[in-house]
């Protein structure tokens, strides 16, 4: 079975650029998440799709960050402008099961982002 | 919203013993609680879950316990081996989308 695909692997951006990445998430997995992941902490969730929908957005802070899932499956997240505090690892994620679970996660390698 | 906290920061032991990693939570209704390994570089990985309905779940050397009284649940890894070391991180659902929350991590080491 083919794993959650992410790219860049790894972006380097100076401030105030923007910058997007891509996800492919398992075939038939309905349910992806992005989650960013700061050096030394756990992944914190960015925003939820089931299908085409988006589930829960509420820590996306959506003056910068934009993320869509326009056909349910592959989807893109967008940072525009960027600032230090970006920088961190993205992680998208995907579930077989249905939003409200959240069970089962599988996580792809991530894009690693350095704003200088 | 959901706190998850995570104790040890960082744990070395010896090849071959035993290494325990606790977590407590804050939400009464938070229903699933799943272990995520991660190699250095390298995607987490789900190693073990937990639902509250039940009060311990064992595959292999790896076991999870679950105080839903307390709020607080636990890793277990028995005759550590040195693949064993990576960061371990908790996590527990939570909210109407019943998102999770993470844990900050625990550097296990085992030291051959």
């Amino acid at each position: 079975e083919a794993g959650v695909a992410q790219s860049p692997r790894y972006k380097i951006i100076e401030k105030r650029q923007s910058v997007a990445f891509w996800c492919n998430p398992i075939s038939g997995h309905a349910t992806l998440y992005w989650y960013q992941q700061i050096l030394g902490q756990g992944p914190k969730l960015l925003i939820q799709f089931q299908n085409n929908g988006v589930v829960d957005d509420s820590q996306l802070p959506k003056d910068r960050f934009s993320a869509e899932r326009l056909k349910g499956v592959d989807s893109t997240l967008k940072i525009q402008p960027a600032k230090l505090e970006d920088s961190a690892v993205y992680l998208c994620a995907s579930s077989p099961f249905v939003a409200g679970s959240n069970e089962k996660l599988f996580f792809g390698s991530g894009t690693q982002l350095s704003v200088l | 919203g959901e706190n998850v906290e995570q104790h040890p920061s960082t744990l070395s032991v010896q090849e071959g013993d035993s290494a325990v990693i606790k977590c407590t939570y804050s939400d009464s209704a938070s229903n699933y609680f799943p272990w995520y390994k991660q190699e250095l570089g390298k995607r987490p990985q789900l190693i073990i879950d937990i639902r509250s309905n039940v009060g311990e779940k064992k595959d292999q050397r790896i076991a999870v316990t679950l105080n839903k009284t307390a709020k607080h649940f636990s890793l277990h890894i028995t005759e550590t081996q040195p693949e064993d070391s990576a960061v371990y991180f908790c996590a527990a659902n939570s909210g109407s989308a019943r998102q999770l929350t993470f844990g900050s991590g625990t550097q296990l080491t085992v030291l051959p």
